[in-house]
């Protein structure tokens, strides 16, 4: 079946830093691929997503690539702040039959300090 | 818009208890998902339905209930709560139109189950 594997974390960072959350995943055909993103006693809010190889997502200078030939969707950004301080999740849907549904990484959490 | 919304914010249980939690959308979505969050599980899939009177079971329906009657709301009925159930509760809705596949979320439910 279908499944996302992202880096567990925690992940600690001082402000400014460069951040990248690595996510792979595996599914048959083409699915569609998000970052979500959940601020401390929230909800999950969409963050980024990529529907089609080499799509580029981008949101609050976050951003990842839909790479098919690696299947991977990175999240990266290149200066974070404290208020970036969340967790944060890779998901898929994929095409066909079961769109219904998302199929979750396990989330990272990200700590940014000042 | 209210988006998707769910109450209650909060609730706590004794086993053996039962309870609905209520998931309401105001976007005249066609689906909707209940998922629960569990630390390093990331979040798993209840049940979902496809439109009004249609629903099926997720990863992990055992011990949960739902119905569709109406576009709007789709509700969550725990039968006989156990501490197993002791989670953090997400509904979820998208349209079936396009391709993005994106999905909203409620802002949760923290269910304990003493």
């Amino acid at each position: 079946g279908d499944s996302v594997t992202q880096m567990e974390g925690p992940v600690t960072l001082s402000e400014e830093a460069f951040l990248t959350i690595n996510c792979t995943y595996t599914a048959t055909g083409y699915p569609s691929l998000f970052w979500y993103v959940q601020y401390p006693g929230e909800g999950l809010q969409l963050l980024l997503k990529a529907t089609k190889a080499d799509d580029k997502g981008s949101n609050k200078g976050f951003e990842a690539t839909y790479r098919k030939e690696t299947t991977s969707f990175h999240l990266e950004k290149g200066s974070v702040q404290v208020s970036d301080s969340a967790v944060y999740f890779c998901a898929l849907t994929p095409r066909g039959g079961s769109n219904y549904k998302l199929t979750f990484g396990k989330g990272t959490l990200l700590t940014v300090n000042p | 818009n209210a988006g998707v919304t769910q109450t209650p914010k909060f609730q706590v249980l004794k086993t053996g208890q039962s309870m609905t939690l209520q998931c309401a959308q105001d976007m005249n979505h066609e689906y909707m998902s209940w998922y629960r969050q569990d630390p390093g599980m990331g979040l798993r899939l209840i049940h979902y339905s496809v439109g009004a009177g249609i629903t099926d079971q997720g990863e992990v329906p055992n011990g949960y209930n739902v119905s569709r009657s109406t576009t709007e709301d789709f509700p969550l009925r725990l039968l006989s709560a156990a501490p197993s159930q002791t989670s953090v509760y997400f509904c979820a809705s998208r349209s079936s139109a396009g391709e993005s596949y994106e999905q909203y979320f409620g802002p949760g439910t923290r269910l304990t189950v003493t």
